[in-house]
């Protein structure tokens, strides 16, 4: 199975901040890579797909990118309702996987 | 607009056995694959099992394979997953899931869960 490493685990930031979430995959997954939001009890939303196109309705400021086996999501000025929990996930081949996940809270 | 609803979640002790359902509106169902997402409590998300188009192709993960069946009937736009031999381990939040595109899996749209607690 491919393994998918996240990191950091957690991350505290303040608004306005840039950060980048970054993904490694245990194999090449060229570029199958989604990444997720998901807020407290509320079902994840698809933020981006293949590795770095945008999804419809999804804020600028969120974007993705890939190197080798290595993929980031990065936020360029961390608002208000950025404050969530986010996953990686490979859909290269079977079973898919997801990372465990970066939770991001305030500062 | 696209909505997934999810049922027939509940309690169930260990050994037992589920079934549950996933209606599906606002797009032709008939046209996507589908998949099954769960998450345990306060824990990440997990790829559970995905059917195809016209229910041809099934995939599971190795956690579930031969305990859990995913299947489909267009014709009332409903997906279902058969839930045997329930565990501890299984209890969580099953999502359904739409995924969008035949060659790259992309999950675009999710339901709010129905949650399956497993225990004695």
């Amino acid at each position: 199975d491919i393994q998918m490493t996240q990191s950091p685990s957690s991350l505290s930031a303040s608004v306005g901040d840039r950060l980048t979430i970054i993904c490694r995959a245990s194999q090449p997954i060229y570029n199958y890579l989604n990444w997720f939001q998901q807020k407290p009890g509320k079902a994840p939303n698809l933020l981006i797909y293949a590795a770095s196109s945008l999804q419809s309705g999804v804020p600028s400021r969120f974007s993705g990118s890939a190197y080798a086996t290595n993929f980031s999501l990065t936020i360029s000025s961390l608002q208000p309702e950025d404050f969530a929990t986010y996953y990686c996930q490979q859909t290269y081949t079977y079973p898919l996987t997801f990372g465990g996940g970066t939770t991001v809270d305030i500062k | 607009e696209v909505q997934l609803v999810e049922s027939g979640g509940g309690l169930v002790k260990p050994g037992g056995s589920l079934r549950l359902s996933c209606a599906a509106s606002g797009f032709t169902f008939t046209y996507y694959n589908m998949n099954w997402v769960r998450q345990a409590p306060g824990k990440g998300l997990e790829w559970v099992s995905s059917i195809s188009s016209n229910g041809d192709d099934r995939n599971y993960a190795d956690s579930v394979r031969g305990r859990f069946t995913v299947s489909r009937d267009n014709t009332k736009n409903s997906l279902f997953l058969q839930l045997n031999s329930l565990r501890a381990e299984d209890t969580g939040l099953y999502y359904c899931v739409r995924d969008r595109d035949t060659n790259m899996p992309i999950f675009d749209y999710w339901g709010q869960g129905a949650l399956v607690t497993v225990s004695s």
